[in-house]
């Protein structure tokens, strides 16, 4: 059971950049698929989640992202996606996927770093 | 006023016992909710440690020693994380989770210190 994070880099504020979190080891369409980051020396943020197909695969999204960021699921290819734009400074951060078969997360990935600086 | 409050740092001794406590805000009544916490080390993603609602609702993660255990404490609306036997291996940073308002949030977290 694991789930790898990429496509994290540097870009300037104002762009984007697409995030991407492959699964394997677990039926990757069942699950409801959280994004969560923690900014340099901060806490944990969950930034929202997309649910399974089999339950309408909506998402939901916390204030500080609604609008710029978009979640998306491809369960053909047990992957995770995080759209973002309009990146500033304050996106700095590893941005981890997580899951879980019950309200927990009990599945993270180990996390790819984003750096929004001029 | 922020849901769930954490204590920045706590420090204990090995072999002692460790209270980790997660203060959920005025008029969010702990009795009702599932409270999760996890442990993060340095460079390394967070790890699920338990859930606790109930003395007969709660759950241990996969792997997780018994020395970790939750309760809550209703008169101070708090959940709390309690490691026994300390080692140094749990030196790391613990964070409370609860699921309010279908979302979920996170406590600032407690950085521990075995010492």
């Amino acid at each position: 059971v694991q789930m790898v994070e990429s496509g994290g880099g540097l870009v300037k504020p104002g762009e984007s950049l697409r995030l991407s979190c492959a699964a394997s080891g677990f039926t990757f369409s069942y699950v409801w698929m959280s994004w969560i980051r923690q900014a340099p020396g901060k806490g944990l943020e969950w930034l929202g989640r997309i649910r399974s197909k089999t339950a309408g695969g909506t998402t939901d999204y916390t204030a500080p992202v609604k609008g710029r960021f978009t979640f998306s699921r491809d369960d053909s290819k047990n992957t995770l996606y995080l759209q973002m734009n309009s990146l500033t400074p304050e996106d700095t951060a590893v941005y981890y996927c997580a899951t879980g078969f019950t309200d927990a997360f009990d599945i993270w990935g180990q996390g790819t770093v984003v750096t929004v600086s001029s | 006023q922020a849901v769930l409050t954490q204590p920045s740092s706590l420090s204990a001794s090995p072999g002692a016992s460790a209270s980790l406590t997660c203060t959920l805000r005025s008029g969010v009544n702990v009795d009702t909710y599932t409270i999760f916490w996890y442990q993060q080390k340095p460079g390394s993603p967070p790890q699920y440690l338990l859930s606790y609602k109930s003395d007969s609702d709660n759950q241990q993660g996969s792997g997780v020693p018994s020395r970790f255990s939750g309760s809550k404490d209703a008169s101070a609306n708090a959940g709390i994380l309690l490691i026994s036997g300390l080692q140094s291996e749990d030196e790391a940073d613990y964070y409370c989770m609860i699921w309010h308002s279908s979302a979920s949030v996170f406590g600032g977290g407690t950085k521990l210190t075995v010492l």
